[in-house]
């Protein structure tokens, strides 16, 4: 049973730019969540799908925006980036399946710097 | 506005001591409160949890003390190894399903 994975380890972007962060969920799982953690900063919760759709979202711009696959496999898009979305981009999957169930996994995550 | 109150910042701990971590949080609706616990280049991963009608947890080393009346809950680490040097965080949820609502997290350097 592989863990979740996600790529690319590290990024680094100019402001304005777009960036795609892809994830792949643990096996069995169907929802994955997305977290923003700043430097020396908690997780803030982006938003959470849910066997490809939105189930959840918190107190970020549209710019953020999500897709999940049929393979529940994920992609996190940020457009138009700023300096202050340079962070730690978490994934973490959850749920689904006879062993599925309420934790919530997390990758490594990706780290974006914008300059 | 910050839901889940962490502190320390920072701790340190003689090897073999006990660390204490304490969490404060405002809305009476959350219903999950787990403890992650994040090593440098690596996700949070879940350390113990509690919900709110239980007033202590032990697994192990790590104890989770909870006071609802104060709306307060902590982490006890027993006998303190330097493999436990890691970040903690809080954290509560309304439900052990929904979103993840994080302290800000405390840094503990356990000294051999």
């Amino acid at each position: 049973e592989t863990g979740v994975t996600q790529s690319p380890t590290h990024l680094i972007k100019t402001r304005g730019q777009q960036v795609t962060l892809r994830c792949s969920s643990q096996s069995g799982h169907n929802t994955v969540s997305w977290y923003q953690q700043a430097l020396g900063q908690g997780p803030q919760f982006i938003f959470q799908y849910y066997r490809e759709e939105e189930n959840g979202r918190g107190n970020f711009p549209p710019r953020f925006s999500g897709l999940q696959f049929p393979n529940y496999s994920s992609e996190l898009n940020v457009n138009a980036l700023e300096l202050d979305d340079s962070a730690l981009y978490l994934c973490a999957s959850s749920g689904g399946g006879a062993r599925g169930g309420n934790e919530q996994f997390f990758g490594p995550g990706t780290r974006l710097t914008v300059l | 506005q910050q839901q889940v109150k962490q502190s320390p910042q920072s701790l340190i701990v003689q090897k073999g001591g006990i660390s204490i971590i304490n969490c404060a949080y405002e809305n009476t609706a959350f219903d999950y409160f787990p403890w992650y616990q994040q090593f440098p280049g690596k996700g949070p991963a879940l350390l113990i949890a509690i919900r709110p009608d239980v007033s202590e947890k032990k697994e192990g080393r790590f104890t989770i003390s909870f006071n609802k009346s104060a709306k307060q809950f902590s982490l006890h680490i027993m006998d303190s190894q330097p493999g436990d040097s890691a970040t903690y965080f809080c954290a509560a949820q309304y439900s052990s399903a929904s979103k993840i609502i994080f302290g800000s997290g405390t840094r503990l350097s356990i000294r051999p």
